[in-house]
């Protein structure tokens, strides 16, 4: 099955920017979707087609990628930036399951 | 504001069965899928299954598809989620999630999640 693999934690001081990455074989071909949890609140996505923010989405929150390779890059972290961040893809086909990385759980210093 | 409600915490006996429910704001289901996910305590985020009536499209994690069944209520904009043979390891919180559908499917509108704790 298909694995998207996220580093599990990282640890910024305010105002530094975090750059979290997600790897997966062939990456390149699907959408890359990135995700923010605060354990007790629902999630929130962030970024969705590699690189689109939703509307109420800061624009501090910038998706990219590069080969197989998705980055999520946070610019001028803040304490409420403390949470988990999940890449996920799901395949082209209706058939297709989604898949989600293993988490990144950013620390703010 | 547009958002998912989820039923309240449930407490579960081991080897019983829970149902959770969804509610979406307005026709959901002509345009939109729903999936269920979960966080157990230490753990990522799990994908469960997914629902598009649009599509006539029930699809499960191999994990779960024996366990879980998710049904969409047109008439009330509510998708449900029933588990059963439950132990201890399904202990965590269950999001129902809305699927935006496209050339790539993703979760664009999640619930604040239902807990359930399974404890004998």
């Amino acid at each position: 099955s298909y694995v998207l693999t996220q580093s599990l934690s990282m640890s910024v001081a305010p105002g530094e920017t975090a750059r979290i990455s997600c790897g997966g074989s062939n990456l390149q071909s699907y959408s890359v979707y990135w995700y923010q949890h605060v354990p007790g609140q629902a999630p929130l996505l962030l970024i969705y087609y590699d690189q689109y923010r939703p509307s109420a989405i800061p624009e501090r929150f910038s998706g990219s990628k590069s080969g197989d390779t998705a980055t999520l890059t946070i610019d001028a972290v803040e304490v409420g930036d403390e949470a988990d961040y999940y890449c996920q893809m799901w395949g082209p086909s209706s058939t297709a399951l989604p898949v989600f990385g293993g988490g990144t759980h950013l620390t703010v210093l | 504001q547009v958002e998912l409600v989820q039923s309240g915490a449930q407490m579960k006996q081991p080897g019983s069965s829970v149902q959770l429910s969804c509610k979406a704001p307005g026709n959901i289901f002509d345009r939109y899928g729903i999936s269920w996910l979960r966080r157990a305590p230490g753990q990522p985020l799990e994908w469960m299954g997914v629902v598009v009536p649009l599509f006539d499209v029930k699809t499960f994690a191999q994990k779960f598809h024996d366990r879980i069944t998710i049904t969409a209520d047109k008439s009330t904009n509510t998708a449900y989620l029933d588990m059963n043979n439950l132990n201890s390891d399904d202990t965590a919180v269950y999001y129902c999630a809305r699927v935006k559908l496209g050339n790539s499917w993703h979760f664009d509108l999640w619930g604040r999640g239902t807990l359930v704790t399974v404890s004998s």
